[in-house]
């Protein structure tokens, strides 16, 4: 098993649509959690931290299910400018706790906004 | 300017020649990352360095190697290349943060197709 999965898509959405991506980690131990986007040949970047409480920037919400290890992008009211990929990026935290502070990305999931 | 730069961004060679990928920053992080993308595959990491006198290997080594000249620049040869290692290469660089990992800045990216 991968140590962090995303379903690869695409997700083909209409304009104004809510969509949701998860992305499953096997690593209990995971400490710190991330989206970042990437556009088509383009380079990855972040775009939000997920924090345990869940947390909300404009019309993205993410949250952190630990107990079923997984996180979740949500994305309301899609315009065509979200079309991209989306990376679920996992940290395992302290090299003395058995992490390393390396970032494991996700293959990232597709989205296609469309008119 | 851009923060993370990557020479050059687009090479083609042919099997056997050595291969020398460039990056340079300016934005001051200890942290450096060479990854690679595959389709499908995802974001990979090849080598990482945490100061200029640490150099660790990551996933995927194998016939890969680098070089970290000053804190700003981070250098990945490919000894002799071979036709699977044509992908999308990025360099990526980060600062330690309070928790320890910090946002990633990618480069461009380059292009390598070998022959």
């Amino acid at each position: 098993r991968k140590e962090v999965e995303q379903d690869p898509g695409p997700f083909n959405v209409p304009e104004g649509a809510t969509v949701a991506f998860n992305c499953t980690y096997s690593n209990s131990a995971s400490q710190s959690f991330f989206w970042y986007r990437q556009d088509c040949r383009k380079e990855p970047k972040l775009l939000m931290s997920v924090y345990s409480s869940g947390n909300e920037d404009g019309r993205f919400t993410a949250q952190l299910n630990r107990a079923s290890q997984y996180i979740s992008l949500l994305i309301r009211d899609s315009k065509l400018s979200d079309s991209a990929t989306y990376l679920c990026v996992v940290i395992l935290g302290a090299p003395a706790s058995g992490g390393s502070y390396i970032p494991t990305f996700g293959r990232g999931t597709s989205l296609i906004v469309h008119p | 300017d851009a923060d993370v730069t990557q020479t050059p961004r687009n090479r083609i060679t042919k099997t056997g020649k050595r291969i020398m990928l460039e990056c340079s920053q300016t934005k001051g992080h200890d942290r450096m990352y060479w990854y690679r993308q595959d389709p499908g595959l995802g974001l990979r990491l090849i080598y990482y360095s945490f100061d200029v006198k640490d150099i660790n290997k990551g996933e995927i080594s194998d016939g890969y190697s680098v070089s970290r000249q000053a804190q700003a620049k981070f250098s990945l040869s490919l000894e002799s290349a071979i036709p699977n290692q044509t992908a999308l290469y990025f360099c990526a660089t980060s600062d330690f943060g309070t928790s320890g990992y910090n946002e990633q800045f990618f480069g461009p990216g380059t292009r390598l197709t070998v022959l």
